[in-house]
């Protein structure tokens, strides 16, 4: 198993400019989900899924979209991009639940100018 | 959720033991307590959860006493790959969100 991939590894955007972080899993996981992490601070949860077809917001979700068609894939898609957008984001997936382990990609740092 | 704190860091030495307290005095009676660790440049990697008493695995013991206003991550002999951040949660019995706070910058020395 993979576990939880995620691409691309590092991307720079000029404000304005609109991209598409890809996550996918292996593990047949019921749940997705997006975070982002700013320097020194933790994680901030900003969309889920609990499944197929259903998505819902978290703590910071202005600015971003997401959609959920299969259950391996959760791309998180910035609209139109923003410096206040740089961050490390990260995808995590697990059981859905209450299953608390869950499995987190290794993160994408992205840098708006 | 209940909101946790934890101190902001700790220094320790090879094959000490460290004990990371967490105070989360709102807890609600569904709620379980689940740690993280988390390496530079590296997404967060669970370490244990528990709801009350004891809870050991391979890696760490979670200690939560009666009143479950806190709990203890303890960590067995570390070594210098312990060198990270740790993350103490509560989690909604049954959900899935996880709140994460600044968490506890472990140093380990030689």
């Amino acid at each position: 198993n993979a576990g939880v991939t995620q691409t691309p590894k590092f991307q720079v955007l000029k404000t304005g400019q609109s991209m598409t972080l890809q996550c996918a899993q292996d593990m047949n996981h019921e749940y997705m989900s997006w975070y982002r992490q700013d320097p020194g601070m933790g994680l901030r949860l900003i969309h889920y899924s609990v499944g197929a077809g259903i998505t819902d917001q978290g703590e910071v979700p202005n600015g971003y979209n997401v959609s959920r068609s299969t259950t391996e894939d959760f791309p998180l898609r910035l609209l139109s991009a923003a410096p206040s957008q740089t961050s490390v984001y990260f995808c995590a997936s697990s059981l859905a639940g209450g299953s608390y382990e869950q499995f987190f990609g290794p993160g994408t740092r992205l840098t708006v100018l | 959720l209940a909101k946790t704190t934890q101190p902001i860091s700790m220094d320790s030495y090879e094959g000490q033991e460290v004990n990371i307290t967490c105070s989360h005095n709102n807890i609600a009676t569904n709620d379980y307590i689940t740690w993280y660790q988390q390496f530079p440049s590296q997404g967060p990697r669970f370490i244990i959860q528990g709801y009350k008493t004891k809870v050991t695995n391979e890696v760490a013991s979670l200690f939560i006493p009666a009143d479950r206003k806190s709990s203890t991550l303890s960590l067995p002999r570390v070594s210098l790959s312990d060198t990270a951040v740790y993350y103490c949660l509560v989690v909604a019995g049954g959900g899935n969100k996880l709140t994460f706070g600044t968490g506890t910058q472990l140093k380990v020395e030689l």
